[in-house]
């Protein structure tokens, strides 16, 4: 499968301030999705990035507090925006290429605000 | 929509014993479904993934899994482990019918101890 180089691994930041996370793929990829997971926790789907259009964002998440691009089928961002401490928390992004294949994650940014 | 179940959040085992790891799902539609691991300060690794076909999927590292429509299970299996396996596993779904099956559902997590 593709492999994801997903940056910065970790960051400490200031609360009301902001972090953009990347990921870059090393080919074309149909669909990227952003997830967070909570420390000792399961993964939780932010958003579908959609190549050229606004990603689409699942039930408790908004595009004000996290902001996603998707210029082309190589690379994303997540902006986590104002950040409190309980944005405390590892952000993954993954790849798939469509229905009955298996997805591939970055390495996860690993982010802490105090 | 799909969910996951994993029954046990964790699961401590001596080295050379052998292992199951739980998983119970639940779709209104046909699915596929997938288990992965996650070492320390990792991103998720494939094991294993059902498609279609024979309900007994092998993967990497010795695991295998066998998926029961009628229990809606796909239970995780290795018959000797090794401290290396130590990890979290991570069972996750998605619908395999258009408009279902972009997003993978996970479930919450079971920690794999192996001690010697």
């Amino acid at each position: 499968s593709a492999v994801i180089s997903q940056k910065p691994s970790r960051d400490i930041c200031q609360r009301g301030t902001s972090l953009t996370i990347q990921c870059q793929v090393d080919s074309q990829v149909t669909m990227m999705f952003w997830y967070r997971q909570q420390p000792g926790q399961s993964l939780t789907l932010i958003a579908t990035a959609n190549q050229g259009s606004e990603a689409t964002y699942e039930s408790g998440f908004v595009i004000d507090k996290f902001p996603i691009s998707r210029p082309n089928l190589t690379f994303s961002t997540l902006t986590v925006s104002n950040m409190s401490p309980e944005d405390s928390s590892i952000y993954l992004c993954s790849g798939r290429q469509g229905a009955g294949t298996e997805a591939f994650f970055g390495q996860g940014t690993r982010l802490t605000v105090v | 929509a799909q969910s996951v179940t994993q029954l046990d959040s964790q699961v401590p085992v001596f080295e050379e014993a052998p292992v199951e790891l739980r998983c119970n799902y639940s779709s209104s539609v046909s699915v596929y479904l997938f288990w992965y691991v996650q070492y320390p300060n990792q991103g998720l690794q494939l094991l294993l993934k059902y498609l279609s076909g024979s309900t007994l999927v092998k993967g990497i590292n010795g695991f295998e899994a066998e998926f029961n429509k009628s229990q809606t299970s796909f239970h995780l299996r290795k018959p000797s482990v090794h401290i290396s396996d130590t990890a979290e596993y991570f069972c996750a779904v998605s619908g395999s019918y258009a408009g279902t099956a972009s997003k993978l559902t996970f479930g919450t997590g079971t920690r794999l101890q192996v001690t010697l």
